[in-house]
């Protein structure tokens, strides 16, 4: 089945670091891929719809400076969160889908703690 | 406003019998609806999906029905086991641009 890889699965680092997490979708080309951000005990929330070649379309109450996106390539996309503070702590995961009425597939997730 | 919602945060059940899970929306006109898995840490595992125009869909132990008119979900997983022990999320996609919404999930406890 389709894979996709997410990197790093699990980052600690210090207030006002920015920090770039990879969503690669390793046997099929992603012309959309998707972020999501997980509280504990919460469902998926949706942060930005990734697009190759074009801007990401972030959603209502979503930073997008704060929040950087980057679909270089059919099969990656970043996340950038700049100058990360404590309540940035979170768990992001990434997905991707081969067409849009298709199921998506996910990262692992990567679980970043801002000290 | 737009809302999904799983019965209930958690659900235990004995090994060997059907569990039950419920996904129940409002002010959506889902295209389709999918259900996954998520085990703790990790990212969500698609299972199913059924379309509007479906009334079920199986895989193996696993059945699902889609009422548009109760505007509900109902995911079954028949003689449970506890490998089978995890969140399962419903989510619904109403077309457009791709966007799919997740419900918060229910916590699913086999016990032996």
């Amino acid at each position: 089945g389709a894979v996709v890889s997410q990197h790093p699965s699990w980052v600690i680092c210090k207030s006002g670091t920015s920090v770039k997490i990879e969503c690669r979708s390793l046997d099929f080309q992603a012309t959309t891929m998707f972020w999501y951000r997980q509280f504990p005990k919460q469902s998926l929330m949706l942060m930005a719809t990734s697009n190759e070649g074009s801007k990401a379309t972030y959603e209502q109450g979503v930073e997008k400076d704060k929040f950087l996106i980057n679909h270089a390539s059919l099969t990656l996309s970043t996340l950038t969160v700049t100058s990360a503070h404590p309540e940035d702590s979170s768990f992001y995961i990434c997905s991707a889908n081969r067409e849009g009425n298709q199921p998506q597939h996910f990262g692992d997730g990567t679980r970043l703690s801002i000290l | 406003s737009q809302k999904i919602e799983q019965n209930s945060e958690a659900l235990n059940i004995q090994e060997g019998k059907t569990a039950t899970l419920t996904c129940n929306y409002t002010n959506y006109s889902p295209a389709y609806l999918q259900w996954y898995r998520q085990d703790p840490g990790r990212g969500p595992v698609f299972l199913l999906l059924i379309r509007e125009n479906e009334k079920e869909k199986r895989k193996e132990r696993l059945k699902v029905t889609f009422d548009t008119t109760l505007k509900q979900s109902l995911f079954h997983i028949t003689a449970s086991q506890p490998a089978d022990s995890a969140t399962y999320l419903c989510a619904l996609y109403s077309g457009g641009y791709q966007k799919v919404t997740f419900g918060t999930g229910t916590k699913l406890q086999v016990i032996p």
